[in-house]
């Protein structure tokens, strides 16, 4: 079935590094890849996303790259800040053909810490 | 703020019971679709409304239900409470179904 692998579990990088999530995707079908942004207690928050036809996107000091031959996403933070210490997820849309109706299949997450 | 609000934020439930968790969609977006975040884990799909009709739904027994009325906002049933069903059930809304999902922050329910 589909599947989103996500990369490291745990992050910790000093204030004014870069941080990069790695995930894999398994269904060649997705064409949308967002990222959200969770902090504690809060709902997923929307950061950024890229769709299947764009190899690369950024706002600010984040973007993202996708290899859709490969399979894979990866999400660059830098200049990090304390305040983007949270957990990252990254997901996959994927058409679902037996229902017609598209889904998200997210990793599992990555903690971000950044330390002063 | 994404405009997707739920309610309630906490719940606390006895195994056995029935759950009514609610969302209200931004403004406009006519798809709903509910997840289920286990502690430490990524959001599992549930099911997804659109235009008041379920049209997919993610590995979950009969017993997690939903609604979505005609202002698109939404319900999820839960019955016959079971501990594994202790988590952050969250409701995302999109314009269409393949655009950006805005999600609320989520109901923390707890069975006991």
């Amino acid at each position: 079935g589909e599947n989103v692998e996500q990369h490291p579990s745990t992050l910790s990088v000093q204030e004014g590094d870069s941080a990069v999530i790695k995930c894999t995707y398994s269904d060649s079908a997705s064409n949308y890849f967002p990222w959200y942004k969770q902090e504690l207690g809060k709902g997923p928050q929307l950061i950024i996303d890229i769709r299947s036809n764009v190899g690369e996107k950024k706002d600010q000091r984040i973007a993202v790259t996708l290899n859709k031959t490969a399979k894979h996403f990866s999400l660059h933070i830098t200049e990090t800040q304390p305040e983007d210490s949270a957990v990252y997820f990254c997901a996959a849309n994927t058409l679902m053909f037996s229902g017609g109706y598209n889904k998200l299949i997210f990793g599992a997450g990555t903690r971000l810490a950044v330390h002063p | 703020e994404t405009g997707v609000t739920q309610s309630p934020t906490h719940l606390i439930k006895t195994r056995g019971q029935q759950v009514t968790l609610r969302c209200s969609s931004q403004s406009g977006h006519n798809t709903v679709s509910w997840y289920q975040q286990a502690l430490g884990q990524g959001p599992q799909f549930i099911f997804q409304y659109y235009r008041e009709e379920e049209n997919g739904r993610g590995n979950f027994p009969p017993r997690f239900s939903g609604l979505q009325f005609p202002n698109y906002s939404s319900e999820l049933n839960v019955n016959a409470l079971e501990l594994d069903d202790s988590a952050l059930y969250l409701c995302a809304s999109r314009l269409r179904q393949n655009t950006e999902a805005f999600f609320g922050q989520g109901t923390r329910l707890t069975v006991v």
